[in-house]
Formats: C-alpha cells, structure tokens, sequence
C-alpha cells in the first residue's frame, strides 16, 4: 500500500542553524505535499505545501523542495528560533493523505 | 483557533462509561475526519465522512461509533473502552475528501485518558 518514510525521527539543532527533515512516498501518483507542526497540547497545524507541478516553494524561513523523479520532498527550516520547536509531519496525497511517523524538532539554545 | 473546535479538551473515563467527543467546523468544508494519536505512533486514521456519508472505517472496534448529523458538526460516541484507548483523538476537515489535494484543517484533540 501507499507509504510516507520520514527522517529523521528526532533532530537537534543550535539556535540559529537550519533544520531539514526529508520524507519519500511511493504513491507516484501522488500531488500534493502538505507540511503540519504540532506544538505540545496542539493538534498538526498547516504550515506550508507544495504541488508536483512546482519543484521548490518558500514561506519566510521555512522552505520546501520536491524530486518527483525520486519521489522526495523535504523541509527546510533556516536561522531556527526557539519557537520552532515541535513535531513535524510530512504528508504526500492523491486520493488519499498518508502522514508520515513525524520527526521531533528540537532547538538548543 | 483554527476553524475546527474539539470538545471535551480532556476526558478521563472509566472502562464502563459512556462518553462522547464532539467537533464542530464551520468553515464549510465538505469532509471531516477522526484521528488517533498515540505516543510514538503514527497518525491513526479512524473514520471519514465525506457529505455526511460515511466512507471510510478504518477496521475501527465497534467501542467507537461516529455520528454526523450535518456537514458542520461530528461525533465520536464512546463506550466499554480499554486502556490501550488512552489518546489524543484529532478532528480534522477538509474541502473535499482529498481530491485535487487539500490541506486539512486539524483541532486541537481531546486527550483521552481510560482508567
């Protein structure tokens, strides 16, 4: 069946470094790649996605690159603040969203 | 808040109770979903209604029992449970059930606790 591989599961990072969290799906049919974050006592809030007709997108500090080729997507996150701290879920859809296991940010001060 | 309200935040329960959760969305999507969350698991897809039909159980046990009675609002009525269904259950809606790709709109849980 369909399937999200997330990694890594937990990252630690210094204040101020960049943070990637890669995810690989193996639905080709997939289209759309959806980013959440959880912050404790929250349920996974939208944060950024991105369509497989577009290969890279970018919020502020939080960026998203695509290899449809390869069936990656990842998250990237630079000059990490404190506030980013959470769970984050990759997720990949076509006629149905599969969430991949979530990676736990940490950032150090 | 983001559009979609769960209630009870927290609810701890014995194993012979009777409760329900309930959310409620009103940012007119069409779809709504229920989710489990465990510790060191993956989101858990429960149920889906798409149009207040049902469309989607997910080999759920019969102790969980999903009503929607308008596009707006949902349930999960709970009863017998068993420790193991100690979680946060996550409430979600979207557009449309997940065609043409569309981001979810998740609340906050309620964390349920079976003693």
């Amino acid at each position: 069946g369909e399937n999200v591989e997330q990694h890594p599961s937990t990252l630690s990072v210094q204040e101020g470094d960049s943070a990637v969290i890669k995810c690989t799906y193996s639905d080709s049919a997939s289209n759309y790649f959806p980013w959440y974050k959880q912050e404790l006592g929250k349920g996974p809030q939208l944060i950024i996605d991105i369509r497989s007709n577009v290969g890279e997108k970018k919020d502020q500090r939080i960026a998203v690159t695509l290899n449809k080729t390869a069936k990656h997507f990842s998250l990237h996150i630079t000059e990490t603040q404190p506030e980013d701290s959470a769970v984050y879920f990759c997720a990949a859809s076509y006629d149905k969203i599969i969430f991949g296991k979530g990676t736990r940010l940490h950032i150090l001060p | 808040e983001t559009g979609v309200t769960q209630t009870p935040r927290h609810l701890v329960m014995g194993m012979t109770n009777k409760k329900s959760l309930k959310c409620e969305q009103h940012l007119g999507h069409n779809a709504m979903y229920w989710y489990k969350q465990s510790a060191k698991k993956p989101l858990e897809l429960m149920f889906v209604y798409s149009l207040e039909e049902r469309v989607e159980n997910n080999s759920v046990p019969s102790r969980f029992s999903p009503e929607c009675p308008n596009s707006s609002h949902l349930f999960l009525h709970l009863h017998t449970l068993q420790p193991e269904d100690s979680a946060l259950y996550l409430c979600a809606s979207s557009q449309d059930r997940d065609r043409g790709g569309y981001g979810y709109t998740f609340g906050s849980g309620t964390r349920l606790t079976v003693v």
